[in-house]
């Protein structure tokens, strides 16, 4: 079994829906992390956490929010989406003392 | 804040060739990571760099850092097709915008 699971793997949606990206993991880290990734630009940070009451923003966290319920889960969420949030959004877990990531399988995301 | 600049940011070569991907970096930082990502894929970790001249080798790749330099390489040895892939590298958080190798028979 995968350690980090990502759900929906595909999702269409129209503008200005509420939509919620879920990620699990196994691996036991407290440290959970999501991104955004666009052609050409690399991974971006949404928004990370290093333990449940712990939430942080990243680089562009505008028109994002993010839930915590578990050592083991991370909700990412688009409030009103809108088209130029289509992205592949990925979620990650760390260990603190390598700090290497490892990812999930993805969600690929379009906004209509 | 942490940036990260690779390049080349497209790299086609031919099948047995070597090249060099190089990777700076813009603050202090005391380690480095690659990743691979293969088309429509998730990313894998390949390298973890975690001093100064720290060098991984796995296979027909080889990791270097230099954090005076603020630059880490990739280097490619007599190159194949299963290496085609996005590499990219990244500090804390902080991702490069990916280099997509191609390699050519």
């Amino acid at each position: 079994d995968a350690d980090v699971t990502q759900t929906p793997r595909n999702r269409i949606t129209k503008t200005g829906k509420r939509i919620m990206l879920e990620c699990s993991q196994t691996k036991g880290h407290d440290r959970m992390y999501w991104y955004r990734q666009d052609p050409g630009l690399g991974l971006r940070l949404i928004y990370y956490s290093f333990d449940v009451k712990d939430i942080n923003k990243g680089e562009i966290s505008d028109g994002y929010s993010v839930s915590r319920q578990a050592q083991a889960k991370f909700s990412l969420s688009l409030e009103s989406a809108i088209p130029n949030q289509t992205a592949l959004y990925f979620c990650a877990t760390s260990d603190p003392n390598r700090g290497e990531q490892y990812f999930g399988p993805g969600t690929r995301l379009t906004v209509t | 804040e942490l940036k990260v600049e690779q390049n080349p940011l497209f790299l086609s070569m031919q099948e047995g060739k070597n090249y060099t991907i190089y990777c700076n970096y813009s603050t202090t930082s005391d380690r480095l990571y690659w990743y691979r990502q293969d088309p429509g894929k998730s990313l894998e970790s390949l390298f973890v760099l975690l001093s100064n001249g720290a060098v991984k080798q796995e296979g027909r790749l080889m990791a270097s850092l230099d954090t005076k330099a603020r630059l880490s390489t990739l280097h490619i040895t007599a190159a194949v097709h299963d290496l085609s892939a996005t590499y990219f590298c990244a500090g804390y958080m902080r991702f490069g915008a990916g280099t997509r190798l191609t390699v050519k028979p």
